[in-house]
Parts: structure tokens; sequence; C-alpha cells
């Protein structure tokens, strides 16, 4: 699976939008880029996941450039319950069962 | 619909002492992997099971560890002969097939060696 790059550490201010890059240089054309999410002490949540498609759910929006080289996510209106740290995992399809975590991006939100 | 559960929350082992971590998945997954966080580091994985048979286990120390997931009941992570280097949080997750998009996971084991 391609190496992911993510800043260590961002703040934002609740109710603003957060903005979280990664930068994934070697994806290969069959690999998805997934964001989990881990809350202090708790297990890690799937947020979102995408191919070259920019893609939206309830939580979040994904923005994948179109060399496909990075992505953000995008929380539209933070809270402080979306202070942890988050994972961007780049995975094959259908040849790779298990995630792969890096050292994620710690995200405080600021009353 | 109840999550992925696990115990239990803590474990307090002496070195030396087996333990026994167990994972129910969420209902109708028949997918469990189980990965361990070392203090201050990300997760990593350490063995995907289905149904009584271990798919990939390439995560695993080769000593001292093992696994499975028997046809009735739940997944069993089991730690013999723990020394301080194993204390760490192990979570377990399930999906409902196998290359799922999302794994759901469950709170996690904190076991702590003396």
């Amino acid at each position: 699976d391609a190496k992911t790059t993510q800043p260590t550490s961002m703040d934002c201010a609740e109710g603003r939008a957060a903005n979280l890059p990664c930068n994934h240089s070697t994806i290969s054309g069959n690999e998805y880029v997934y964001w989990y999410r881990q809350i202090h002490s708790q297990g890690p949540q799937y947020i979102i996941h995408g191919l070259k498609n920019n893609e939206t759910n309830e939580m979040a929006s994904l923005i994948i450039t179109e060399d496909r080289k990075s992505s953000t996510l995008i929380l539209p209106h933070a809270t402080l319950r979306d202070t942890a740290v988050y994972y961007c995992i780049v995975r094959a399809a259908g040849s790779a069962r298990q995630l792969t975590f890096g050292s994620g991006t710690q995200l405080t939100v600021l009353p | 619909n109840a999550g992925v559960m696990q115990n239990p929350r803590h474990l307090v082992r002496r070195r030396g002492q087996e333990a026994r971590l167990r994972c129910s998945p969420m209902k109708g997954h028949s997918h469990v992997y189980w990965y361990r966080q070392l203090p201050e580091e990300g997760l990593k994985f350490m063995v995907y099971l289905q149904k009584e048979n271990i798919i990939d286990e390439s995560g695993m120390p080769k000593e001292r560890f093992s696994a499975e997931f028997p046809k009735e009941g739940p997944s069993i992570l089991r730690i013999q002969q723990v020394v301080r280097g194993d204390s760490a949080a192990y979570f377990c997750a399930s999906s409902l097939r196998d290359f799922a998009n999302e794994q759901f996971f469950g709170p996690g084991t904190r076991l702590t060696v003396l």
C-alpha cells in the first residue's frame, strides 16, 4: 500500500470547517483513500473513502486531486466532539484486507 | 444492533501469566481483525480471521500469541507468558464481508503487565 503523509497536528475553531490534508504521491490506480478517526481511548471509526471522485456523506467530504496524489478531508462544521486523531489510509481494492495506520493528524477543535 | 464488543475492557496481568482477550463481532459479521496499539503509537494489524479459519496472521508475533474464531462464540486473542512489552490497547474489528470498505471497531482491551 502507498505511504501517506499527514501533518502531526491541527487546530480548528468550533463551528468552522476543518480541512485535513493527506499526501499519497505514490498511490496506484487501484488504491482507494480511506479516512478513519480515533477519539481518545476509543476504537477507530470509519469516516469516508474514495477512489478518484469527490465523496460526501453525513460526516464529511473527501476531495481527491485530479492526479490522486493528495486528498483533503473536510468536516464542514467542526464540534468539540470532532477532536480526535484522523488517519488517512491508502488501500488496494481486493488485495489488502488489513488497514495500515500511520501516525495521523491530531485535530483539536477549540471552543 | 449492538456494535463490536470486547471484554474485558481492562486487564492486569503479572509477567509470566496468560492473557485472554475476547471479541464479539457485530451481528451478521463473520470477519474479524485484531490490531494492537502500543503507547503513543498507531494501530498495527495482527491477524485476520473468518469463522474457524485464520486467513492472515502476518502481523502476529511468532511466539506466545495465538488467535481463534470458533464456529460458536467470540474470537479470542491469547497471549501466553506475558511480558511488560505486551502492555498495549488491543482492538478488534469486524466486517460484513471479505475486503470490506468499512471495518467496525470495538472499544478495545487495555492490557497492563506488571
